[in-house]
């Protein structure tokens, strides 16, 4: 099956600063890969998603890239605040199926 | 508005009792997962469900069984409790947009 490695597991950047966190999968069937931010105490939530016909996608102040030849897709959170502070998942899902293969998560600390 | 409604946040289970974990989608998606969700390990899958009465197995699936009899409906089932299996447990349900969405969670202690 897929195998998804999240890098770093844990982030601690000034407000203001830039927040970058990568993921590669191991599947080259895979082709949607989401991202969910979950704060201390809720629930996961989507916060963007590429498929594998898009380099990068941008909403605001977040983007993720990929790079199918290498198989990694990353976010980028910029002009980092308080509330970005949470734990972040990456996952990958194929085409095929409906299985979502998961990140061991990011927690991201945003210093004020 | 989009709901999954997980119908315990907190339990407290002894070793050994049989424990029901129930989540309720309103949304008539028909692919309902379950995850278990550890520090260090990420979300894990331990049951899905692509139909009423169809069930699949994930990663993790021993020592937990479900039921889907209705389609808004999915039950994550503890056969004999463990110690092992105290964790937060998360129900999601499947959009037709492709994203996974998910229920507050279920944090189970067991004693």
């Amino acid at each position: 099956g897929e195998n998804v490695e999240q890098h770093p597991s844990t982030l601690s950047v000034q407000e203001g600063d830039s927040a970058v966190i990568k993921c590669t999968y191991s599947d080259s069937a895979s082709n949607y890969f989401p991202w969910y931010k979950q704060e201390l105490g809720k629930r996961p939530q989507l916060i963007i998603d590429i498929r594998s016909n898009v380099g990068e996608k941008k909403d605001q102040r977040i983007a993720v890239t990929l790079n199918k030849t290498a198989k990694h897709f990353s976010l980028h959170i910029t002009e980092t605040q308080p509330e970005d502070s949470a734990v972040y998942f990456c996952a990958a899902r194929q085409n095929s199926g409906n299985q979502f293969y998961f990140g061991t998560g990011t927690s991201l600390t945003v210093i004020p | 508005d989009v709901k999954v409604t997980q119908s315990s946040r907190y339990l407290v289970k002894r070793t050994g009792e049989k424990v029901f974990l129930e989540c309720v989608q309103d949304m008539d998606h028909e692919n309902m997962f379950w995850y278990r969700q550890d520090p260090g390990l990420g979300l894990r899958l331990i049951y899905f469900s692509y139909d009423v009465k169809m069930k699949e197995k994930g990663d993790i699936p021993e020592g937990y069984s479900v039921s889907r009899e209705k389609k808004e409906r999915f039950s994550l089932i503890l056969e004999s409790a463990s110690t092992n299996q105290t964790s937060m447990y998360l129900c999601a349900s499947l959009r037709e947009s492709g994203e996974l969405f998910f229920g507050e969670g279920s944090r189970l202690t067991v004693l």
